[in-house]
């Protein structure tokens, strides 16, 4: 059964660079054109997309984002990865991976996510 | 970008009474409509896609209808283990956008 899970650091201090790998396993991240996400969600607030990838690298950013933000994958390892910039407190969130349904963008496998706090 | 509203934001309800949740997109989507269960410091579980497919492993009591901008999820007979928060997601296009969540409470 495919599986998803977030690494990364759990503290980051304001304005540098996060940086989140998402390790996919029970199946191969190259198996299908599948676009893997990335949602965040803020202490007690909702759901917030923040972009996805294929295997081939073909990315779709949040626009509210995206001049932050950079999503990469490496095939050989099975992974996907996130980095965002310039990281403010309102950054901070739970940070999710996840997979989509087969060729759709809902997403049916998630991560049980990583707490991203951003303090100095 | 599309946007996704939905009603209310929290609703308290006893068990075994029907629960009705709406969302309304900002324009059409078809049927490109999912519905997502969240419960605390868990990741969200997807119940229905399609607006009305139930995900598999999904109880019954679960269900979704609508097409276009206006859509529904009913809980037929509230179980203790569905007070949780609910929260639709457009499917139909990047970027993806989730609706601001209802949280069922017990009353």
């Amino acid at each position: 059964q495919l599986q998803v899970q977030e690494s990364g650091p759990g503290l980051v201090k304001p304005a540098e660079t996060l940086s989140l790998t998402c390790t996919v396993s029970g199946g191969s991240i190259s198996s299908s054109s599948y676009y893997w996400g990335w949602i965040r969600q803020p202490p007690g607030r909702g759901l917030e997309w923040i972009g996805s990838i294929n295997y081939k690298g073909s990315t779709y950013y949040n626009p509210s984002l995206e001049s932050r933000l950079t999503i990469s994958v490496d095939t050989s390892q099975n992974q996907f990865s996130l980095k965002l910039n310039s990281m403010t407190a309102t950054d901070t969130a739970v940070y999710y991976c996840a997979r989509p349904r087969s060729g759709y963008l809902e997403f049916d496998s998630w991560g049980q996510g990583i707490l991203v706090t951003v303090s100095s | 970008d599309i946007q996704m509203t939905q009603s209310p934001s929290s609703v308290s309800a006893s068990v075994g009474d029907r629960v009705t949740i709406t969302c309304r997109a900002s324009q059409g989507i078809s049927s490109w409509l999912a519905w997502y269960q969240q419960k605390p410091g868990r990741a969200p579980k997807l119940l229905i896609y399609a607006a009305s497919r139930l995900q598999s492993g999904v109880p019954s009591r679960f269900s979704g209808s609508g097409s276009g901008t206006d859509f529904t999820l009913t809980i037929s007979s509230l179980q203790p283990e569905d007070f949780a928060t609910y929260y639709c997601q457009q499917a139909t296009s990047f970027p993806l956008t989730f609706g601001g969540g209802t949280k069922v409470e017990i009353k």
